[in-house]
């Protein structure tokens, strides 16, 4: 079975500064890797995703993650974090060898942006 | 392009209520499903269906009924409401392989 594993709760961050977002997952088989984000009271957006080929991906908003398979990590960053990239991120997995699309997630992480 | 749709976008039961929670989408998408997200868990993945005529069981599908008649709704039914049912839901779909799911705008249930 996979699980997923997001490290942090709450980050709060000032505006400008650097973040991470760290994600762990575990699994016995070849996973494709997600982050998504949703603002309050929204739907999930998909901020980027790792399928294959290059381990560093990135995705919009000027977000990217870097896929470790040594670490079974897929960490979330961005350089300069504005006020509007406050919401929550879920990290998720998938099998490759799955159908339906299905997702595991992990818990989240509120990302908050102070001025 | 709508995408996935879902309504309604907010409801309250009383507990023992039944009703059915609509999901459609527009991109011809073979994959659907439907999640809960509760505070602290992320998101748990009720019912799934790989097409038309076929559904399985996630994660928590307890109390829940879903069908997939066509490929572009799928309705998830709630039978007797139970105040654990309190959740917001979310539908997503995909197309096929393991690609990105897309989802719904969610629905908050409220079962008092």
């Amino acid at each position: 079975a996979q699980s997923v594993t997001q490290l942090d709760s709450q980050v709060p961050v000032f505006e400008e500064a650097p973040v991470e977002l760290r994600c762990n997952y575990s699994s016995s088989v070849s996973v494709y890797l997600f982050w998504y984000v949703q603002y309050p009271n929204q739907g999930l957006q998909l901020l980027l995703k790792y399928l294959s080929g290059s381990t560093l991906v990135k995705g919009i908003n000027g977000f990217e993650a870097e896929f470790n398979k040594s670490q079974t990590s897929f960490h979330l960053r961005k350089p300069s974090v504005h006020i509007s990239d406050t919401a929550e991120y879920f990290c998720a997995v998938s099998r490759r060898q799955a159908r339906g699309g299905k997702l595991i997630f992990g818990q989240g992480t509120e990302l908050s942006v102070k001025p | 392009n709508a995408g996935v749709t879902q309504t309604p976008k907010f409801q309250v039961l009383k507990t023992g209520q039944s009703m059915t929670l609509q999901c459609a989408q527009d991109m011809n998408h073979e994959y659907m499903s439907w999640y809960r997200q509760d505070p602290g868990m992320g998101l748990r993945l009720i019912h799934y269906s790989v097409g038309a005529g076929i559904t399985d069981q996630g994660e928590v599908p307890n109390g829940y009924n879903v069908s997939r008649s066509t490929t572009e709704d799928f309705p998830l039914r709630l039978l007797s409401a139970a105040p654990s049912q309190t959740s917001v839901y979310f539908c997503a779909s995909s197309p096929g392989g393991n690609t990105e799911a897309f989802f719904g705008q969610g629905t908050r249930l409220t079962v008092v």
